[in-house]
């Protein structure tokens, strides 16, 4: 079994709102990934949690915040956002290999839209 | 640093005929590559892997790649294509810990 699942699928939110997305995976894998992507553009790397502490902030804006409850669970909790923040975000893990040999395995995506 | 270039940012192919997608890569050491598909509002979707035991990779779907050290490529190709074929291909190389280096992107058209 190779499914990462993520919730919801699309989201509506406004500049004040407060939201969070939800990922999670049962693969066993130790790290976890958020992406955002943009319309006809490849994924972004936002976050990389490894063992469950963050590894990689790619210079994400504070209003991004990831969090890693266990070893299965992502979260990513949006505060005030932009319009510019519409996207669809993706969620993908990986089991832990040798260095750029890991193989991500991605979510469905939550597609967010902000008002 | 690895970096990878897909040739085409389109290609459109008849249903039945075959597929080719191109990609280059550049690389100082010997690189992780792989092939994912999108379909419109979907995650991303591993096809293949190539990560040195073998040259031709064989992956899902009846795709396949084929790695040539000589002409630094990693094209994907699949003998006859589907109409459910149709979507966006990316190229994709191991970058380093848990970092990928995205292609561009190919986006495959099939026409009945």
């Amino acid at each position: 079994d190779t499914e990462v699942t993520q919730t919801p699928k699309h989201l509506v939110m406004g500049m004040t709102n407060k939201k969070s997305l939800k990922c999670e995976q049962h693969m066993g894998h130790r790290a976890m990934y958020w992406y955002k992507q943009k319309a006809k553009k490849p994924p972004e790397l936002m976050f990389v949690y490894s063992y469950e502490k963050l590894s990689i902030n790619e210079s994400v804006p504070s209003r991004f915040s990831p969090e890693c409850p266990n070893s299965s669970l992502l979260n990513l909790h949006l505060h005030a956002l932009q319009p510019e923040d519409s996207a669809l975000y993706l969620c993908a893990s990986s089991r832990p290999g040798l260095a750029g040999q890991e193989t991500q395995y991605f979510g469905p995506g939550t597609r967010l839209l902000v008002l | 640093a690895q970096s990878v270039t897909q040739l085409d940012s389109h290609v459109s192919v008849s249903e039945g005929t075959p597929v080719l997608l191109r990609c280059n890569y550049s690389s100082s050491y010997s690189p992780s590559l792989f092939w994912y598909v999108q379909h419109p509002n979907k995650g991303l979707q591993l096809l293949l892997k190539y990560t040195s035991a073998a040259t031709l990779v064989k992956g899902i779907n009846g795709f396949e790649a084929e790695f040539k050290k000589s002409e630094t490529s990693f094209h994907l190709t699949k003998p006859s294509a589907h109409m459910s074929d149709a979507a966006e291909y990316f190229c994709v190389g191991g970058a380093g810990s848990y970092q990928l280096t995205f292609g561009k992107g190919t986006k495959l058209s099939v026409i009945p």
